[in-house]
């Protein structure tokens, strides 16, 4: 079991470009949550997925930014137009199920840099 | 309104030196609880959860619900301890559908020699 699977690790982006960070989560694992970190602090949720549904995006930003985790594929977080205030680390976790007693498991992180 | 907070952003101490990570919680519901450990440039990694009362790299922490307080304690730091420590709520999501955790700011342990 490959774990949570984030990639790219690294991502440089010019203003205004845009920003595409995939999550393949846990094998049998059917949610996932992003969660964004910005220099010195913590983790801040941003969205709650389970396969082709939204549960909970009210960690999004209202603008430019947009998640979906498809019946088949990873789940992708994108960014538009983005700007130096997105730079941060994007953490992707999954659980098996919608409960805290899961337990939730982390990838790697893309650490997101915009020039 | 949900709330993790952790009041210390970095704690140094010495080898062999108890070690004390406080967090206080906000929550309605019946809290879960759990603290989380990032060492450097690597993935967060779920320490212990309070549901298990368990011990992990000698690391244990106490729900109090009457301080709304879940430290996690080390009577013994090591130098491999030093990481990124944060506590982290599970709380149901706004429309009920499921559970998302929140996190405190995080605490950075130095463990000197």
């Amino acid at each position: 079991n490959a774990g949570v699977m984030q990639n790219p690790r690294h991502l440089v982006r010019r203003r205004g470009q845009e920003a595409r960070l995939r999550c393949s989560p846990m094998k049998g694992h059917s949610h996932v949550y992003w969660y964004r970190q910005l220099p010195e602090e913590g983790l801040k949720f941003m969205v709650y997925l389970q396969k082709e549904n939204i549960i909970d995006e009210s960690g999004m930003p209202k603008e430019r930014f947009s998640a979906e985790f498809p019946k088949e594929g990873p789940s992708i977080l994108r960014i538009q137009q983005v700007v130096r205030g997105d730079s941060a680390a994007y953490f992707c976790a999954s659980s098996p199920g919608a409960g805290g007693d899961y337990g939730y498991t982390f990838g790697s992180g893309t650490r997101l840099t915009v020039v | 309104a949900q709330r993790v907070t952790q009041p210390e952003k970095l704690l140094s101490v010495f080898k062999g030196a108890p070690v004390e990570l406080k967090c206080n919680y906000s929550y309605s519901g019946s809290p879960e609880l759990f603290w989380y450990v990032q060492y450097s440039r690597q993935r967060l990694q779920l320490l212990l959860r309070h549901i298990s009362r368990e011990s992990i790299k000698g690391f244990t922490a106490d729900l109090n619900k009457g301080e709304t307080s879940f430290h996690l304690k080390k009577p013994f730091a090591q130098e491999e301890d030093s990481a990124m420590y944060y506590c982290a709520l599970s709380v149901k999501t706004n429309n009920n559908a499921g559970n998302m955790l929140t996190f405190g700011g995080g605490t950075r342990l130095m463990v000197k020699p």
